[in-house]
């Protein structure tokens, strides 16, 4: 089982829908969480971190469920530069800082 | 500020043939890490860095050597390159303040073939 699974996708969607994204981790000892996102052929670059009560940036909100090691990411009013990959991504805690990437949900906004 | 800067951005090998990648960052960050990605995989830890002149390995270190010799660079060696190795490579780095919400930022990767 992958310590970080999620929905390879694609979610195609139009312009102004809303979409959502899951995903689930293994192990429960984890400590943070985030959505990060990557454009084609580009870097990881953060988009929120992910708190136990559920944060909002803009259209973006995301959730997290610590007892059913649940993850979310609700994107409202899709534009076209929201189509890129969406990582969800754990960090153990430790002293390391070290991260466990899921594989991506590509999402494709369509006008 | 530059951040995270990796070269080369594009490199093509033989098998056999050794290559160093570089990562440098000007954040004054403690950490530092090189990742992999691979089609159909979620990045993976190869190596990192928790301090000047410490190196750790992580998740797929088989292959590959490390070294931090300066706290603002980190080089990532490949000794002798397979075909298995061919992948992009992904560095980055984060502040070390025991707070797990620290994100890690990434350079813009290299792209490497071995064939």
């Amino acid at each position: 089982r992958k310590e970080v699974e999620q929905d390879p996708g694609p979610f195609n969607v139009p312009e102004g829908a809303t979409v959502a994204f899951n995903c689930t981790y293994s192990n429960s000892a984890s400590q943070s969480f985030f959505w990060y996102r990557q454009d084609c052929r580009k870097e990881p670059k953060l988009l929120m971190s992910v708190y136990s009560s559920g944060n909002e940036d803009g259209r973006f909100t995301a959730q997290l469920n610590r007892a059913s090691q649940y993850i979310s990411l609700l994107i409202r009013d899709s534009k076209l530069s929201d189509s890129a990959t969406y990582l969800c991504v754990v960090n153990l805690g430790g002293a390391t800082n070290k991260l466990i990437f899921g594989t991506g949900t590509l999402l494709a906004v369509q006008p | 500020n530059a951040g995270v800067t990796q070269t080369p951005k594009f490199r093509v090998l033989k098998t056999g043939q050794s290559m160093t990648l570089l990562c440098a960052q000007d954040m004054n960050h403690e950490y530092m890490y090189w990742y992999r990605q691979d089609p159909g995989m979620g990045l993976r830890l190869i190596h990192y860095s928790v301090g000047e002149g410490t190196t750790a390995k992580g998740e797929v270190p088989d292959g590959y050597n490390v070294s931090r010799l300066k706290k603002q660079n980190f080089l990532l060696g490949l000794e002798s390159a397979a075909p298995s190795q061919t992948s992009v490579y992904f560095c980055a780095s984060s502040y070390a303040t025991g707070d797990v919400n620290q994100p890690q930022h990434f350079g813009d990767g290299t792209r490497l073939s071995i064939l």
